[in-house]
């Protein structure tokens, strides 16, 4: 079976210190890859999603990055975090020819 | 911009009613979906309805989609105080690999 796993599950970062959250989907190839931030009591904004193996798309102007170094490797990073990306952050996979969306337990990340 | 838009935004209900929630989108679809999350987790995936479809139905759930109106109904019918999460429309477009998400209807249920 397919399971998804992302970490860490929580972490308190300085403003201007980088950032890296990482995930990996284990049972499955080719998996459509997705990085949605929620802010507190809030839906889901779609930041990054990825088809491939360095195949990276992104919906949010922003600074934060995300990369796909192997085909079930999804990595959201940044250089300088602002007070603005603290959040809970959900990575996700999607199997190409399906439609469900696996989540999975998130990050909680507060910038002070 | 966001694609599905839930309401409401919160609803109160007694343990044993009914909650219906709403979505509306923007663009077409090839299906839509309706996701649970229970504070501070992942989102859980409750029921997929097609465009050709009007109607589904889950155990307790039952999903109702009109895709002239661009809007999709979810009920829960005979609530219980584990059913209190938030739940979440999400659309898949035609032709594309992105699935939007509504802000969410959190239910609360009280025993």
């Amino acid at each position: 079976s397919q399971t998804i796993h992302q970490w860490p599950a929580t972490l308190v970062q300085p403003v201007g210190s980088p950032l890296s959250l990482e995930c990996t989907v284990e049972g499955t190839s080719n998996p459509n890859l997705y990085w949605y931030r929620q802010a507190a009591g809030r839906g889901l904004q779609l930041l990054f999603y990825s088809v491939g193996i360095g195949q990276i798309s992104s919906e949010v102007p922003q600074n934060l990055s995300a990369s796909r170094p192997q085909d079930r490797q999804f990595i959201l990073s940044s250089k300088k975090l602002l007070l603005s990306d603290s959040g809970f952050y959900l990575c996700a996979w999607r199997s190409g020819s399906g439609n469900t969306i696996y989540f999975g337990e998130g990050s909680w990340l507060t910038v002070v | 911009s966001q694609q599905g838009e839930e309401d409401p935004q919160a609803l109160s209900i007694q343990e044993g009613e009914n909650a219906t929630m709403n979505c509306s989108y923007k663009t077409s679809i090839n299906n839509l979906q309706w996701y649970r999350q229970n504070s501070g987790r992942g989102l859980v995936h409750l029921i997929l309805i097609r465009s050709n479809e009007r109607e589904k139905h889950s155990g307790r759930l039952r999903v109702t989609l009109d895709t002239s109106k661009k809007s999709s109904s979810l009920l829960i019918t005979a609530s219980r105080a584990a059913d209190t999460a938030s739940y979440f429309c999400a659309t898949f477009g035609t032709g594309g690999f992105k699935t939007i998400f509504g802000a969410g209807t959190r239910l609360f249920v009280k025993a």
